[in-house]
């Protein structure tokens, strides 16, 4: 398996506000993906973190709202940007590939977001 | 379109009693499946895969799933249920065209004393 770091673990934060979101793995992935949970739902992924190249974005989510970086294998930020009381949910990232089983998902412990 | 089906939003069992949790899916390939649990405040964990090979897989803390082609599913079982099972449970596919799941709206596992 993997270990994966997020920060910060929670926030609340301000309407009109921006929060960066890091994901840190301890070992080199193939892929990262992020992932918003509303309280209750399943899982709705936001967006592919690729490593040196603008992220791919799943329908209903774009960069201006959620930039995306991935500076290299072991690595990514999200950024929700510009925040309403909508935003509020579980943020989560996950890593596949690499040394990890193949199509294993791994995911970090995810960022509880309020917005008020 | 590939898709995954869990009956049952919540499903109530007792201490001890056996745990059945059901998934089918749709997927014009030969799909990865996958059992995931979250705990309250958690993120997601790894219990379970298929991915090729004997389709009755064993997973953590004494689950275990059933890979049926011909039923397209992929129900979670254990035998007798752990208060500490109490959680959210999520099935997931993987079509095998790229590394993204496709995943089950969830069933949240209710144990009785």
């Amino acid at each position: 398996s993997a270990v994966i770091s997020q920060k910060p673990s929670r926030d609340i934060c301000q309407r009109g506000t921006s929060l960066t979101i890091q994901c840190q793995v301890d070992s080199q992935v193939t892929m990262m993906f992020w992932y918003r949970q509303q309280p209750g739902q399943s899982l709705t992924l936001i967006a592919t973190a690729n490593q040196g190249s603008e992220a791919t974005y799943e329908s209903g989510f774009v960069i201006d709202k959620f930039p995306i970086s991935r500076p290299n294998l072991t690595f990514s930020t999200l950024t929700v940007s510009n925040m309403s009381p909508e935003d509020s949910s579980i943020y989560l990232c996950s890593v596949v590939g690499g040394n990890l089983g193949p199509r294993e998902q791994y995911f970090g412990p995810g960022t509880r977001l309020t917005v008020t | 379109a590939q898709s995954v089906t869990q009956l049952g939003s919540h499903v109530s069992v007792s201490e001890g009693a056996l745990v059945l949790l059901r998934c089918n899916y749709s997927s014009s390939v030969p799909p990865y499946l996958f059992w995931y649990v979250q705990y309250p405040n958690q993120g997601l964990q790894l219990l379970l895969k298929y991915t090729t090979g004997a389709t009755l897989v064993k997973g953590i803390n004494g689950f275990e799933a059933e890979f049926k082609k011909s039923e397209t599913s992929f129900h979670l079982t254990k035998p007798s249920a752990h208060m500490s099972d109490a959680a959210e449970y999520f099935c997931a596919v993987s079509p095998g065209s790229n590394y993204q799941l496709i995943w089950g709206a969830g069933t949240k596992l209710i144990i009785k004393p």
